[in-house]
């Protein structure tokens, strides 16, 4: 079992939809990323957290440290947030913290 | 432009070569991070620089080397390339060791012929 799931794999929605991505992780972890990857390869930073919920623009990223659980919202979805969007999650122990442990990505489609 | 600056953006080499990748962190980073990304395998934590010192190591073959020199930019060097190196090699820089915002360079695509 990976340490860093995502849900779905694949996304397809309409221009205007709410969307969300899902991350569970089954490791301690001191924060959790959100990444967003182009097609062209270049990866962008979208949030770090923590703990609670932040905003910004049309995005949110939540995180449940009890239950392990982030979720990425996008609303208003736009054809131009089509990427793959990355959950890392930074370890909290030994050696290994500040490393990242990446999910597999949930490839996001949005329509006109 | 993320201030992370990676030279070359495109590679291609023969087998058994070697190549070395380079990275520029954001001015004022300390932390160099180096990841592969496959199709197969994702990305892939490679190893961690900190202020010139190896901090820690992930799944880095033994083929695999890297340093961080004192104006802070960094070397990864693949040597012996088989293949399967065939990836794109991304690096990060942080401010300190642990806790902050990652920038990622804009990678360098290796291909292995």
């Amino acid at each position: 079992k990976n340490e860093v799931e995502q849900s779905p794999q694949n996304l397809t929605a309409q221009e205007g939809e709410f969307i969300t991505i899902n991350c569970s992780y089954s490791v301690g972890i001191s924060a959790l990323h959100w990444l967003q990857q182009h097609p062209g390869g270049g990866i962008v930073s979208l949030f770090m957290l923590s703990s609670g919920k932040k905003k910004h623009g049309r995005l949110i990223a939540t995180i449940n440290i009890q239950e392990k659980h982030s979720s990425l919202h996008i609303t208003a979805s736009h054809p131009r947030d089509s990427a793959v969007y990355i959950c890392a999650v930074s370890l909290s122990y030994g050696g290994s913290q500040g490393n990242l442990i990446f999910g597999k990505g949930t490839k996001l489609s949005v329509k006109p | 432009d993320s201030g992370v600056t990676q030279t070359p953006k495109h590679l291609i080499t023969a087998t058994g070569q070697r190549v070395t990748l380079r990275c520029s962190p954001r001015s004022g980073d300390l932390s160099v991070y180096w990841y592969q990304q496959s199709l197969d395998q994702g990305l892939q934590f490679l190893i961690q620089y900190y202020n010139g010192e190896e901090r820690a190591k992930g799944n880095i073959l033994e083929r695999f080397s890297a340093q961080q020199f004192p104006d802070l930019h960094s070397e990864l060097n693949l040597s012996s390339l088989e293949l399967g190196d065939s990836a794109l090699y991304f690096c990060a820089s942080t401010p300190e060791g642990t806790n902050y915002g990652y920038t990622f360079g804009s990678g360098t695509r290796l291909t292995v012929v």
